[in-house]
């Protein structure tokens, strides 16, 4: 079956950097994305991967190692803004999204 | 409308009851999806259109059912509701135009109790 993996939860100090992991086994690849999800509201984009190694996007950025099935996001000087839920998602075969369950950042002054 | 509306942001069902979420986008998007997100899993794609005419079934279609006539609308219809989907249900829209990310865009949701 698919599956993609992630923390549950995580905690970090404002000022300080966080990385959330994400591992997938799905059938095929055709790019990985992550989104961010504040409480109560909708997934938002934050990344896209498709070749191998590291996208940066100001305080945020995004690895892929296809080989490892592993993808990272990278969240740089925390702000408390940054509270929220990421999720990490895979295009399979079928150009279908294949969605991990979040992990839940909880940033402590 | 500027991106992508939903209507209604909440509802209270009475299991039995049909009911029909509404989704409109202005973004020219040729494609469309419907998920659900329960608390501890990853959305679930429910049905997907590719483009206007034509539907899909994504991995949890069961109870439901859905309409393409034009480009900017998706509604989704609970033919007879029963408690399990109460959820929260989001469209979102992409451009799969080829050779790019075809990002998807969300809606702001639907919460949905079904007693």
């Amino acid at each position: 079956g698919q599956n993609i993996d992630q923390p549950t939860e995580m905690t970090a100090t404002e000022g300080a950097i966080v990385q959330i992991n994400c591992t997938y086994q799905t059938s095929g690849f055709n790019g990985l994305f992550w989104y961010q999800q504040h409480a109560g509201e909708a997934p938002t984009f934050l990344s896209y991967n498709v070749l191998d190694g590291l996208e940066e996007k100001g305080r945020f950025s995004s690895f892929l190692s296809r080989s490892k099935g592993y993808s990272y996001l990278l969240l740089k000087e925390l702000q408390m803004k940054d509270s929220a839920s990421y999720l990490c998602a895979v295009r399979d075969s079928n150009y279908q999204l294949i969605w991990g369950a979040g992990t839940k950042l909880i940033i402590k002054p | 409308i500027a991106g992508i509306t939903q209507a209604p942001t909440s509802q209270i069902l009475a299991a039995g009851r049909r009911m029909t979420l509404r989704c409109t986008q202005d973004m020219r998007h040729n494609a469309m999806y419907w998920y659900r997100q329960d608390l501890g899993l990853g959305l679930r794609l429910i049905h997907y259109s590719n483009t206007a005419g034509t539907t899909g079934k994504g991995e949890v279609p069961d109870g439901y059912s859905v309409s393409r006539a034009n480009t900017d609308d998706f509604p989704l219809t609970l033919a007879s509701a029963v408690p399990s989907q109460t959820s929260v249900y989001f469209c979102a829209s992409s451009d799969v135009s080829g050779g790019g990310t075809d990002t998807q865009y969300f809606g702001p949701g639907t919460r949905l109790t079904v007693l």
